[in-house]
C-alpha cells in the first residue's frame, strides 16, 4: 500500500512564525502535490513537484515555498505565518504516467494565531 | 480545458436505501475520473477510478460509478448505504498529459448524511 505521511496532524503557530510542514511517501513516486483546503473553497493546489530539486507553482503559491531534496520528501513552508494561512493542509504523491491517481496523507490542520 | 461540476453539495439518505452522487465533466479528451472520499479530519482516499477500460467501475466499501461519455457523466451510486458512508466525496478529472500533471480537477464535494 501506498503510504503518504505528515509530520502533524495538529500545528499552532504564532503569526510571522516560519513554518514547515513535511511530507514523506514511500513509494517512490515522482509527483508530489501540496493543497489546501477551507470550507466553500474545496481543494486548491500551492506547489508540485515532478522530480528533485524540480517544482512549479499551483493555483494559490503566494506566501508559501517548497522544497524537494530526495524524491521521497516534499516540505511546505511559510516563511512568515498569518492567520489567513490557518487551513488544513494536504499532502499527495502520485507517479508519472498511468491514470495519474493521488495518494493523500491524513493531513495537517495549522492554526495561526 | 477540463472542468468537473457535483451537481449536489449536500446529499441526506437513509440507511439501508440507495445512494447516488452525481457528477458531470468536461474534457476535450477521454479522460480519467476519479472519486475520492474523505472522512472528517482525515485525508483523501480513492474510491475508484476510470481510465478508458470498462465504463462500469467498482470501487471499495460497495460503490461504483458508471461512465457515460454521451452524458459526460460519471455517477457514483451504491445500492444500500451504511452509516460509516458518511463523508465528503470528491469527483475529480485527471490530467491530459504528463507536462499537465498539476492540472488535476478537482469538484467541489458533496456531503453524503446518513439518516438512521
Amino acid at each position: 500500500d501506498v503510504k503518504v505521511t505528515q509530520s502533524s496532524r495538529y500545528l499552532v503557530k504564532r503569526t510571522g512564525e516560519k513554518v514547515f510542514l513535511e511530507c514523506v511517501q514511500d513509494m517512490d513516486h515522482e509527483n508530489m502535490f501540496w493543497y489546501r483546503q477551507d470550507p466553500g473553497l474545496g481543494l486548491r493546489l500551492i506547489y508540485f513537484s515532478y522530480d528533485v530539486k524540480m517544482k512549479e507553482k499551483g493555483d494559490i503559491p503566494e506566501g508559501y515555498s517548497v522544497s524537494r531534496e530526495k524524491k521521497e520528501r516534499f516540505s511546505l513552508i511559510l516563511e512568515s505565518a498569518s492567520t489567513n494561512q490557518t487551513s488544513m493542509y494536504l499532502c499527495a504523491s502520485s507517479l508519472v504516467g498511468g491514470s495519474y491517481e493521488q495518494y493523500f496523507g491524513p493531513g495537517t490542520r495549522l492554526t495561526v494565531t | 480545458a477540463q472542468s468537473v461540476t457535483q451537481l449536489d453539495s449536500h446529499v441526506s439518505v437513509s440507511e439501508g436505501t440507495p445512494v447516488l452522487l452525481r457528477c458531470n465533466y468536461s474534457s476535450s479528451y477521454s479522460p480519467s475520473l476519479f472519486w475520492y472520499v474523505q472522512h472528517p479530519n482525515k485525508g483523501l482516499q480513492l474510491l475508484l477510478k476510470y481510465t478508458s477500460a470498462a465504463t462500469l467501475v467498482k470501487g471499495i466499501n460497495g460503490f461504483e460509478a458508471e461512465f457515460k461519455k454521451s452524458e459526460t457523466s460519471f455517477h457514483l451510486t451504491k445500492p444500500s448505504a451504511h452509516m460509516s458512508d458518511a463523508a465528503e466525496y470528491f469527483c475529480v478529472v485527471g490530467p491530459l498529459t504528463y507536462s499537465s500533471a498539476s492540472k488535476i480537477i478537482f469538484g467541489s464535494g458533496t456531503r453524503l448524511s446518513i439518516r438512521p
